[in-house]
């Protein structure tokens, strides 16, 4: 039983430049959230796409955008770096948009200079 | 908006004692859910237990049990019988639902748990 995968694992990014980090779903999940987790803080919900559409969105400026396809895989675009985005991005996929477990990804390191 | 406040930064307990990592949370809801994941350094989120607000008993997964204190506010987690391998960030987090049908994890800023052997 596959489990949430992301893809790139590291990202080394510059300033300015636009970065898309890949998520593919738990076996069996149709819905995607995205999270943001800075250094020492707590995952902060970045938006959720079920039915290839954006569900909800958190506190996020619109430099963050979102896709999903209709094998359920989804991707983060964020647009127009700096410094303050480089954090652990974290993929959680679930069965349907209210789905009580939430599988976690391992994440991608982004980090901006 | 819902908060989750876990007050330890750091814990440091012995091999083999129980653990008792503290969470409470703020919510208007009548309807909610409690979560605790393990963050290990690899960075994933594992999840741990789940309870739900109106489940008349506390919730247990092997080792690790919530103790639900509805008029407090309260959620810890209970680890018994810690381990080396228990050593990591946990996190309690809170379901919170929107009326367009979707819902997120709202998270505390985490409690970092040392075992020590």
């Amino acid at each position: 039983d596959a489990g949430v995968t992301q893809s790139p694992t590291h990202l080394i990014k510059t300033r300015g430049q636009q970065v898309t980090l890949r998520c593919s779903p738990k076996s069996g999940h149709d819905t995607v959230s995205w999270y943001q987790q800075a250094l020492g803080q707590g995952p902060q919900f970045i938006f959720q796409y079920y039915e290839e559409e954006e569900r909800q969105r958190g506190n996020f400026p619109d430099r963050f955008s979102g896709h999903q396809f209709p094998n359920y895989s989804s991707e983060l675009n964020v647009n127009a770096l700096l410094l303050g985005d480089s954090a652990l991005y974290l993929c959680a996929s679930s069965l349907g948009p209210r789905g009580n477990e939430q599988y976690f990804g391992p994440g991608t390191r982004l980090t901006v200079t | 908006a819902q908060k989750i406040t876990q007050t330890q930064p750091g814990m440091f307990v012995q091999e083999k004692e129980a653990v008792t990592l503290d969470c409470t949370y703020d919510t208007s809801d009548q309807s909610y859910g409690l979560f605790w994941y393990k963050q290990p350094s690899s960075g994933e989120m594992i999840f741990l237990i789940y309870q739900g607000s109106y489940d008349e008993q506390n919730a247990t997964e092997g080792r690790y049990s919530l103790n639900f204190q509805k008029a407090r506010k309260s959620a810890n987690l209970v680890i018994s019988a810690s381990q080396l391998g228990d050593s990591a960030m946990y996190f309690c987090a809170m379901r919170e639902r929107s009326s367009q049908g979707a819902q997120k994890l709202v998270f505390g800023q985490g409690t970092r748990l040392t075992i020590n052997p």
